[in-house]
């Protein structure tokens, strides 16, 4: 079963503006990593976040971690069409199996 | 070419065939994963391997089989191919407990007739 959920489904937004999609799960987790998809292609990993941390920053990448609400946020500043892409959430629990959650698809209009 | 490639990319198969999914990578990664991806289910784990002649089961293993003889190479075969097993299918790697992330391979879309 899913452990993480993402936050909207879909999100269209101008080029240039910010992008911020979250991400919700169930159970504690040791990490929680981002990760994106462009269309017909394989995931890349972003960013991974620790369970104690609370942020950290990757160029334009913003991702925020509330252990206490079980949730996270990745926000991606001054977007650029090259951003066109879905973005999904992966947990990992106490094995080293990750969980992804559906996904966010995120459109930058130019 | 360094990385980690998949084949074949496309399968178009019968039902009750028997398909193998190659995933080869030239990292020496440990960990290496294979997921299937659906509309609406995001990335479903089914089955995973910590190094060579080590596998265990994932979210959704009925109807695969997994082998792992050389620590480059993880395929995964269908032994009775089904319509619901239609899917694309992602293989994975890592080098340890996900402190880098796992890195992707581009994917092969199969679809069982």
């Amino acid at each position: 079963s899913q452990q993480g959920e993402e936050d909207p489904q879909a999100l269209s937004i101008q080029e240039g503006e910010n992008a911020t999609m979250n991400c919700s799960y169930k159970t504690s987790i040791n990490n929680l990593q981002w990760y994106r998809q462009n269309s017909g292609r394989g995931l890349v990993h972003l960013i991974l976040i620790r369970s104690n941390e609370r942020e950290k920053h990757s160029g334009r990448l913003r991702v925020t971690l509330d252990t206490s609400k079980k949730s996270s946020s990745l926000l991606i500043t001054a977007s650029r069409a090259a951003d066109t892409a879905s973005y999904f959430c992966a947990t990992d629990s106490n094995d080293y199996k990750l969980s992804f959650g559906a996904g966010t698809t995120v459109t930058v209009r130019a | 070419d360094a990385g980690i490639t998949q084949s074949p990319r496309y399968k178009i198969t019968e039902t009750g065939r028997q398909v193998t999914l190659m995933c080869h990578q030239t990292w020496s990664h440990s960990y290496m994963f294979w997921y299937r991806q659906d509309l609406g289910h995001g990335l479903r784990l089914i089955y995973y391997s910590a190094a060579a002649d080590i596998t265990d089961k994932g979210e959704v293993p009925d109807g695969y089989v997994v082998s792992r003889s050389k620590t480059e190479n993880f395929p995964l075969t269908l032994e009775s191919a089904t319509r619901s097993q239609t899917s694309v299918y992602f293989c994975a790697s890592s080098a340890g407990l996900y402190n880098e992330g796992q890195f992707f391979g581009p994917g092969t879309r199969l679809t069982v007739l």
